[in-house]
Formats: structure tokens, C-alpha cells, sequence
């Protein structure tokens, strides 16, 4: 592994349904970050975690959740899929949340919900 | 509340000059940085600024005004493979990042 992979690349998944979406980095940064990116908007923050154990809620974070047991692992999970959680996900990572520390990104996953 | 604007597309020539502007209203600041993203991949990083004046990496350039909010990005010599959309994004108070729509920027031959 070379940076941060997501998995999968793509879903359709049906409402009512529950998904994980995976995320693995191998820089060993402490910080890692999940986004949603819709079409005319700028990249939204759904949760982040500062360092392993730790989780914070970002600018969206209803209808999602997200857990950080390790260093190198941020799944970021919906409950219950609804079509406005269609969207496309990336994740990102950065040596810490500090300023200055940019942040490098996963491929993105593509999800469509309906 | 926070806020980022930058104009949704552009048009520029191969081999000419384009300058990509941001204005941006955050609760605090850390810096400005500037991400590019090719249709379909993840953004990556160009630049980012916290202190006043101009930055210069090889073709491309990124400017800061603290005072003004405000934030330009300048590319140079313009190849087609620099066809891509341009991301601005400000680190607020709390070390998160409040990204612009971003620029679809359009090379022509």
C-alpha cells in the first residue's frame, strides 16, 4: 500500500440500507478526515479524528458515523443509506490537524443510493 | 459564517497566463491553500500561504492577502494537462478546512 486506498471504488446500494465505507492509509498520520464532494459545492467534512481513539464531528455529520480503533483505519459507516447521501467520498489524511499540515487524499469512493 | 468564492470556469490559452481568485471569510485563519483536481481523482496539493505575498513554485504562484481575505493563484505557460479544476480552501480557528466550489479550468490549443 502507497498512501491512502478506499475502498470500494464504486456502489449503488439500495435506501434503508447499511454501508461501510473503508479507508486505509500508510504514512502513519495522525489525522485523517472523511468529505463528501457534490457537484457545484466545495468539499464538506462529515467527521474527522485527530489521532487514533479520538472522533469529531464535522460540517455534515448526520446520518454517518466513524471510528478510529487504529492509526491507520477511518471507516466511515451509514446506518441507514437515503438518495441525498449519493455522493462522491473521499478520504484524507494529514501528519497532524495543525496548521500548515496539508492534507493528501484517497481516490474517492462513488456512491449512489436509491 | 464562513464562506469561500471563487469563479465556477475559466478560459485560457496554452502557453498564456491565468490567475485564479479566492476570497474567503472564515471564523479565525491558518493559511490558504490551493488543491488541484482532475476530472474524476482525488484533489492534490498545489500550495499554501499564511503569511502575506506571493509564493512561487515553478509555473505556478500563489498569493496571500491577510488584510483583504483574499488569495490568487497563477499559472503560467499553460499546457493542456493543466486542464483541471482549482480548489480553494481556508483553515478556520479549529485546524478544518473550508473549501470553495472550485474553478473548472478549460485549456485551449
Amino acid at each position: 500500500i502507497a498512501g491512502i486506498t478506499q475502498a470500494p471504488t464504486s456502489q449503488i446500494l439500495a435506501a434503508g440500507r447499511r454501508m461501510t465505507l473503508r479507508c486505509t492509509q500508510d504514512m502513519r498520520h495522525n489525522a485523517m478526515y472523511w468529505y463528501r464532494q457534490d457537484l457545484g459545492l466545495g468539499l464538506r467534512l462529515i467527521h474527522y479524528s485527530n489521532t487514533a481513539g479520538t472522533t469529531g464531528k464535522g460540517e455534515v455529520p448526520d446520518g454517518y458515523s466513524v471510528s478510529r480503533a487504529n492509526t491507520d483505519d477511518f471507516p466511515l459507516t451509514l446506518a441507514s443509506a437515503v438518495p441525498s447521501q449519493t455522493s462522491v467520498y473521499f478520504c484524507a489524511s494529514s501528519t497532524t490537524s495543525g496548521s500548515g499540515n496539508e492534507q493528501f487524499f484517497g481516490p474517492g469512493t462513488r456512491l449512489t443510493v436509491l | 459564517g464562513q464562506n469561500i468564492d471563487q469563479p465556477t470556469e475559466m478560459t485560457a490559452t496554452e502557453g498564456a497566463i491565468v490567475q485564479i481568485n479566492c476570497t474567503y471569510q472564515t471564523s479565525g485563519f491558518n493559511g490558504l491553500f490551493w488543491y488541484q483536481q482532475h476530472a474524476g481523482e482525488a484533489p492534490t496539493f498545489l500550495s499554501y500561504n499564511v503569511l502575506d505575498g506571493l509564493e512561487e513554485k515553478g509555473r505556478f504562484s500563489s498569493f496571500l492577502s491577510r488584510s483583504k481575505g483574499y488569495s490568487y493563484l497563477l499559472l503560467k505557460e499553460l499546457q493542456m494537462k493543466d486542464s483541471a479544476s482549482y480548489l480553494c480552501a481556508a483553515m478556520d480557528s479549529n485546524y478544518q478546512l473550508i473549501w470553495g466550489a472550485g474553478t473548472k479550468l478549460i485549456i485551449k490549443p
